[in-house]
């Protein structure tokens, strides 16, 4: 079974620069999430989807942070315009069909955003 | 709001010492907790998940606990050996939207 797939792997921009990420779940996931992990702190949730729809995006950064998931599929996260602070290591995970409470999130490997 | 914590931050030990990790959380209403490694420039791989209801779980030399009620969980690792250099990061799944909230993650480094 492949795993979660995630491009770019690095990412290295100017302050108020645009950058997107890219995101592919395991096959027949439907749940997925976004977290961001700044160096030295756990990863926090920034938005989760139960196929198209949103079910958490309560710490997303919504003035500059976007994202979707069309088709239920691949999702892609969009920073527009970047600050320094936004520089962390951006994660995906899925979780199986119904994203039950028992359910194993299966995570990617990162994309590291450097943002000078 | 779920606070997560990991004590030690980092751990240093000599192969095949028997070792304690330490994660608490402040919100006992929790739906499972899971342990997770995470190697440097990789994401994170899931070792265990204790479900609410459940005491421990156990993986080959890995054992998870779990106390509800002290809002306290231990991930024991015996007989260590230096391919388990890594952060361990312990998460609570709470609330209606199954969120996970992460500890800091406890880096430990098993020296030959």
């Amino acid at each position: 079974e492949a795993g979660v797939a995630q491009s770019p792997r690095y990412k290295i921009i100017e302050k108020r620069q645009s950058v997107a990420f890219w995101c592919n779940p395991i096959s027949g996931h439907a749940t997925l999430y976004w977290y961001q992990q700044i160096l030295g702190q756990g990863p926090k949730l920034l938005i989760q989807f139960q196929n198209n729809g949103v079910v958490d995006d309560s710490q997303l950064p919504k003035d500059r942070f976007s994202a979707e998931r069309l088709k239920g599929v691949d999702s892609t996260l969009k920073i527009q315009p970047a600050k320094l602070e936004d520089s962390a290591v951006y994660l995906c995970a899925s979780s199986s069909v119904r994203g039950a409470r028992t359910d194993t999130q299966y995570f990617g490997p990162g994309t590291r955003l450097t943002v000078l | 709001k779920q606070e997560v914590t990991q004590i030690p931050a980092a751990l240093s030990v000599p192969e095949g010492e028997n070792l304690v990790l330490n994660c608490s959380f402040t919100d006992s209403a929790i739906y499972n907790l899971q342990w997770f490694r995470q190697d440097p420039g990789k994401g994170l791989t899931s070792l265990l998940l204790i479900q609410s209801s459940q005491r421990e779980q156990t993986s080959g030399r890995l054992n998870a606990s779990l106390d509800k009620s002290s809002g306290r969980s231990t991930l024991y690792i015996a007989a260590s050996q230096p391919g388990d250099s890594a952060t361990y990061l312990c998460a609570a799944l709470t609330g209606g939207g199954n969120k996970l909230t992460f500890g800091t993650g406890t880096q430990l480094k098993v020296e030959l």
